[in-house]
């Protein structure tokens, strides 16, 4: 069983701050790392598919790094906006297969 | 359809029952994922197909699980003698070519078993 692990489990910031999650995976047989937007009563959208070690990646106010020698991904939203509150998921894939293994993800709440 | 659908929405089922839970992927996807979440946990990998064939079952918890996906489009999970543990959402989603490319998921279905 593959551990991935996403922390915090849940934030909260105040409107303008800025915030970083984490998602923690298995270093060895690494191919590829997606990061996910999830909103309740939404489907989960895709932020980002990583595969490179190294690899940033940029959308409008969030960004993605990922270092697959150490095992982890960091998730940045710069000035966070109340539209941001979300749950966050990482999902991890070796090179071994094809299916996600996600994180439990980082709920995130935004005041304004 | 432009997106992955997913019927029903939700489904209410007594324990013991049997249920189907479709999934529609987006056109031209071979790629296609179920997962379960329960509350308060990420989504936990049951099914992976690729084209028609199931090319990693390894996620289904017991046997009452299966799915099929005849034409390599549509899939179905049908779940047998329903459990109240069996409650859920139930997620879909397909992607073009596998797991380098991004998956697109359904909106999921709700069961709740009573």
């Amino acid at each position: 069983i593959l551990n991935v692990e996403q922390s915090p489990q849940s934030l909260h910031v105040q409107e303008g701050d800025s915030t970083n999650f984490t998602c923690s995976f298995p270093s060895s047989n690494f191919y590829a790392l997606h990061w996910y937007r999830w909103e309740t009563a939404k489907s989960p959208e895709a932020l980002f598919v990583m595969t490179l070690n190294g690899d940033e990646k940029k959308k409008g106010r969030i960004s993605a790094t990922l270092n697959t020698k150490e095992g982890y991904s960091y998730l940045y939203i710069k000035g966070s906006q109340p539209e941001d509150s979300a749950t966050y998921l990482c999902a991890f894939i070796t090179n071994a297969g094809n299916m996600l293994t996600f994180g439990g993800g980082t709920r995130l709440m935004v005041k304004p | 359809g432009a997106g992955v659908s997913q019927t029903p929405s939700n489904k209410v089922t007594e324990k013991g029952k049997y249920v189907e839970l479709r999934c529609d992927p987006i056109s031209g996807h071979t790629a296609l994922y179920w997962y379960r979440q329960s509350l308060g946990q990420g989504p936990e990998f049951l099914i992976y197909f690729q084209g028609t064939g199931a090319a990693d079952d390894s996620g289904l918890p017991n046997d009452r699980f299966f799915a099929v996906r005849p034409e390599g489009s549509v899939s179905t999970l049908k779940i047998q003698r329903t459990e109240r543990g069996d409650s859920a959402v139930y997620l879909c989603a397909s992607s073009l070519l596998g797991s380098t490319t991004q998956a697109f998921f359904g909106q999921g279905t709700r069961l709740t078993v009573v």
